[in-house]
């Protein structure tokens, strides 16, 4: 499989229970991006890491939003306490770098991660 | 601060028909990339294409053309004789052209192409 793979695809959790998505991005691309999008909206930016490095989480919405990306490859979004207002499509997106011109900065998304907090 | 601004939220038209959807956008750099993405009901985002800031030539892709004019702010997406595969929500959308290239999005255009 080449492409970006996320799980679960959907989720369904009580408020207050903690969530973690998952996401395996593109072997070796270095730029891994969260996005938060509600129905009827479109695609809002939470987080970027290029390569382990958390280099932009002004989308996080709140504290209770954390990411990682411990080794540079798979990345984990985990929502503690979650609330009905995050109910929401997830995706992961990445690129192969995270700079330059060319098209190697270009993401690719994933399927997305549906969830549901009752 | 970036923005996107599709106003058309949803588009009806008959097949075959020519259907051209807005997009105008705001930022403060002088260099940037605008982006079209198609979701379909499937949700998975679908790259169409991709311009830079200094490269106001149009584009056409098949059935597909992009109009991008800087003085006005606009990259406006044309497709051409529509089909009902067609059908789906197309996002604008914009980043910088460093710093991480992270997406501003468009509220999207819901496209329904009737047989």
């Amino acid at each position: 499989g080449a492409g970006v793979s996320q799980s679960p695809r959907y989720k369904v959790a009580k408020r207050g229970q903690d969530v973690a998505l998952r996401c395996d991005p593109i072997s070796g691309h270095v730029s891994l991006f969260w996005y938060q999008q509600a129905l009827g909206q479109g695609p809002e930016f939470l987080t970027y890491f290029q390569n382990e490095a958390q280099l932009d989480k002004s989308g996080l919405p709140s504290d209770r939003f954390f990411a990682e990306r411990p080794e540079g490859s798979v990345s984990t979004l985990k929502i503690q306490r979650t609330q009905q207002e995050d109910s929401a499509v997830y995706l992961c997106a990445s690129s192969k770098t995270h700079k330059g011109t060319g098209l190697d900065n270009e993401q690719f998304f994933g399927p997305g991660t549906r969830l549901t907090v009752l | 601060a970036q923005k996107v601004t599709q106003a058309q939220t949803e588009i009806s038209v008959v097949e075959k028909e020519d259907v051209t959807l807005d997009c105008v956008y705001e930022t403060r750099d002088t260099t940037y990339y605008l982006f079209w993405y198609k979701q379909p009901p499937s949700g998975e985002l679908v790259f169409l294409i991709r311009r830079n800031s200094f490269d106001e030539q149009n584009e056409i892709s098949g059935r597909y053309s992009w109009n991008f004019q800087k003085s006005t702010s606009s990259f406006n997406f044309t497709i051409t004789a529509s089909q009902v595969v067609d059908s789906a929500v197309y996002f604008c959308a914009l980043s910088p052209l460093d710093a991480g290239n992270m997406l501003t999005f468009g509220g999207g255009t819901r496209l329904m192409v009737k047989p």
